[in-house]
């Protein structure tokens, strides 16, 4: 069975620092980029990042970009985004997702599956 | 960055109706254009991938049409449980831009 579970989140203070992680199960784990979406309160989807499935690719949206880190483990069959320098415009449901490429191990395509979203909460 | 606006940004509208939503993006994204719903207090889910293909396990009055810029999904006899909002993706230029959103309640 599919499935993409998220841990992590919680509520931090502004300037600090909160590492996410996404565990998949269920397919070939390693064969596919994962992308981190997210969701502030009331709000539309955010594309935040993507990773290649080898993780020797990564993309940043620009209100992320030298802030936040996605990686991966492979061996773990997990995805992490490491964020750092929180502010409070990061508050927000945070959704790891699973893409899947156009063409074999391709970036440009479309999500097909999500995880349920952890919510990070920064406080002034 | 491919700036991706919906319209409308919300509608109402009645079980039965015939609903369609416009996504237009500011470059070509040629055909890798996605079409997700969210329900309240849930993750997203694909409805329509590559513009026109519908994803295994949607329910086939949910179609997607367009190329290039311009884009739309249409719900061909709208039921109670398309009431959501709607987000158009492109997933073809990084950054991989939402649209705004488009959301559909009960008149």
């Amino acid at each position: 069975q599919l499935q993409v579970v998220q841990t992590g989140g919680g509520v931090v203070q502004a300037g600090g620092s909160l590492r996410l992680s996404c565990e998949a199960s269920g397919f070939a784990f390693s064969r596919y980029g994962f992308h981190w979406v997210r969701q502030a309160p009331g709000k539309g989807l955010e594309w935040l990042s993507i990773i290649s499935y080898d993780g020797t690719k990564e993309y940043y949206a620009d209100s992320v970009k030298g802030r936040f880190t996605v990686s991966r483990d492979n061996s773990k069959r997990t995805v992490y985004l490491q964020m750092n320098r929180l502010g409070v415009e990061d508050t927000a449901v945070y959704f790891c997702a699973r893409n899947v490429g156009a063409v074999s191990a391709a970036l440009v395509g479309w999500i097909d599956t999500w995880g349920q979203g952890t919510l990070v909460i920064v406080s002034s | 960055d491919v700036q991706m606006t919906q319209s409308p940004s919300s509608l109402s509208a009645s079980v039965g109706d015939r609903v369609t939503i416009t996504c237009r993006a500011s470059q070509t994204v040629i055909n890798y254009l996605n079409w997700y719903q969210q329900k309240p207090g849930q993750a997203p889910e694909l409805l329509i991938y590559s513009a026109s293909s519908l994803q295994s396990g949607v329910p086939s009055r949910f179609s997607g049409a367009g190329s290039g810029t311009d884009f739309t999904l249409t719900i061909s006899s709208l039921q109670p449980e398309d009431f959501a909002t709607y987000y158009c993706q492109q997933g073809y230029h990084t950054p991989f831009t939402f649209g705004p959103g488009t959301k559909v309640d009960m008149k």
